[in-house]
């Protein structure tokens, strides 16, 4: 299985700040990572796939980059409805696997 | 607009079978480019994908290791919806369970397609306990 390891855990930030999370894959995976959004009692949604391609409807301050086996995921001018959690995933390979997760909170 | 709506009991005993339908809207389960995936999120294991089931010409399903031996999805094209079924769940099933479908979008970057889980269910917390 490729193992799927995210950093920081957890991040503090404020309004207008640039942030970025990484991920990192156990083996290459090309540019088959998408990232996902998760607030409470929610389920996750799509922001990036194939590393750096920004779904329908979501705001361009979000963007992705990376290929092989490290990926980031930077929000430009955080506001605040990004606070939340945020997953890598990798579409390489079966069985699909998750990053464990950032959780982006309010400084 | 794809929409994936979950039913099933939140509680199910130890030892006894966890079943969760996906209701599909907006897409078949018999599309040729997409595949339909359970996966559940616990605080202990966080995201795990269980499976999946799709149509190319024939059906076939793909599980996680872990829970090889106990799941089966299936697909049920006359009522355009998937179902999940784990047996001999103990507490450790104990999460929330989504249906998800996994899409194939095309990257303008990359000049290929790419699959990533476009459409969720809303989530169903199953507790195992007596």
């Amino acid at each position: 299985d490729i193992q799927m390891t995210q950093s920081p855990s957890s991040l503090s930030a404020s309004v207008g700040d640039r942030v970025t999370i990484t991920c990192r894959a156990s083996q290459s995976i090309s540019s088959y990572l998408n990232w996902y959004q998760q607030k409470p009692g929610k389920a996750p949604k799509l922001l990036i796939y194939a590393a750096s391609s920004l779904q329908s409807g979501v705001p361009s301050r979000f963007s992705g980059s990376g290929s092989g086996t490290d990926f980031t995921l930077t929000i430009s001018g955080l506001q605040p409805e990004d606070f939340a959690t945020y997953y890598c995933h990798q579409s390489y390979s079966i069985p699909r696997t998750f990053g464990q997760g950032t959780k982006l909170e309010i400084k | 607009q794809v929409q994936l709506q979950q039913s099933g009991p939140g509680l199910v005993k130890p030892s006894q079978t966890l079943s969760l339908t996906c209701a599909i809207s907006g897409d078949s389960v018999s599309s040729n480019s997409a595949a339909w995936n359970w996966i559940r999120q616990s605080p202990s294991r966080g995201l795990e994908w269980l499976g999946r089931t799709y149509y190319r010409s024939k059906w076939s399903n793909d599980y996680a290791v872990s829970v090889k031996s106990r799941v089966t999805i299936n697909p049920d094209t006359s009522k355009n919806q998937f179902s999940l079924q784990l047996n001999s769940v103990t507490p450790e099933d104990t999460a929330v369970y989504y249906c998800a479908r996994e899409g194939s979008l095309y990257s303008d970057n990359t000049g290929y397609y790419h699959a990533a889980f476009d459409y969720w269910g809303q989530g169903t917390l199953v507790t195992v306990s007596s």
